[in-house]
């Protein structure tokens, strides 16, 4: 089945504590991207990648950081999380960034930062 | 200034009876994509339906259709015959085509109830 995926699904963590969020998708798609989505704020876009080792920030990259190293799969990581980034977090991705592609989504990632 | 417009923060409709969520889109390209995506409760992000900017059919899945008026800029999503199961957010999104990779926006959402 194609699909992104995400892990984990919830986490509550406390301030300063590294952490990452893995992301992978089985669809051979060229971009990835992340990002959070907070009440009264939509979809922000924090990092995204369009292929192997070429990522490039979003609207919100601060506090974050991204790798591409694998086609498949993009961890986000939040070195020295603070509870301004308590949020909901998507992974998507899409074949290119024709705009005929539409970004596949994977089923978020709940982040409490206390 | 906002690419995307939803100007209904909130909706409701009967069961069975159709109903327009709005999206207005700013943009200078020739070449773009409109989506509509669809958020329920559970929080996963579900695609629904697109309109290329060149297309002159308007887009239509099942009981989701597009309402395209391209001199306006606005893309409309039209729900016929509502469901109980149709209550949830819905996100318009636009992606540019002579934006360099960070070419996917979205609008603030618009929450749909279905009443009973």
């Amino acid at each position: 089945e194609a699909q992104v995926t995400q892990n984990p699904r919830y986490l509550i963590t406390v301030t300063g504590k590294k952490l990452t969020v893995t992301c992978s998708q089985n669809m051979n798609h060229e971009y990835m991207s992340w990002y959070r989505q907070d009440p009264g704020l939509g979809l922000r876009q924090i990092y995204y990648s369009m292929n192997v080792e070429v990522t490039d920030k979003g609207d919100v990259p601060e506090g974050y950081k991204v790798s591409r190293k694998e086609k498949r799969n993009f961890p986000l990581i939040l070195e020295s999380p603070s509870p301004n980034q308590t949020s909901l977090y998507f992974c998507a991705s899409s074949r290119g960034t024709s705009v005929h592609n539409e970004q596949f989504f994977g089923p978020g990632t709940r982040l409490t930062v206390l | 200034a906002q690419k995307i417009t939803q100007t209904q923060p909130g909706m409701f409709v009967q069961e069975k009876e159709a109903v327009t969520l709005d999206c207005t889109y700013d943009t200078s390209d020739q070449s773009y994509g409109l989506f509509w995506y669809k958020q329920p409760s559970s929080g996963e992000m579900i695609f629904l339906i697109y309109q290329g900017s060149y297309d002159e059919q308007n887009a239509t899945e099942g009981r989701y259709s597009l309402n395209f008026q391209k001199a306006r800029k606005s893309a409309n999503l039209v729900i016929s015959a509502s469901q109980l199961g149709d209550s949830a957010m819905y996100f318009c999104a636009m992606r540019e085509g002579q934006v360099y990779g960070q070419n996917f926006v979205f609008g603030p959402g618009t929450r749909l109830s279905v009443l009973p």
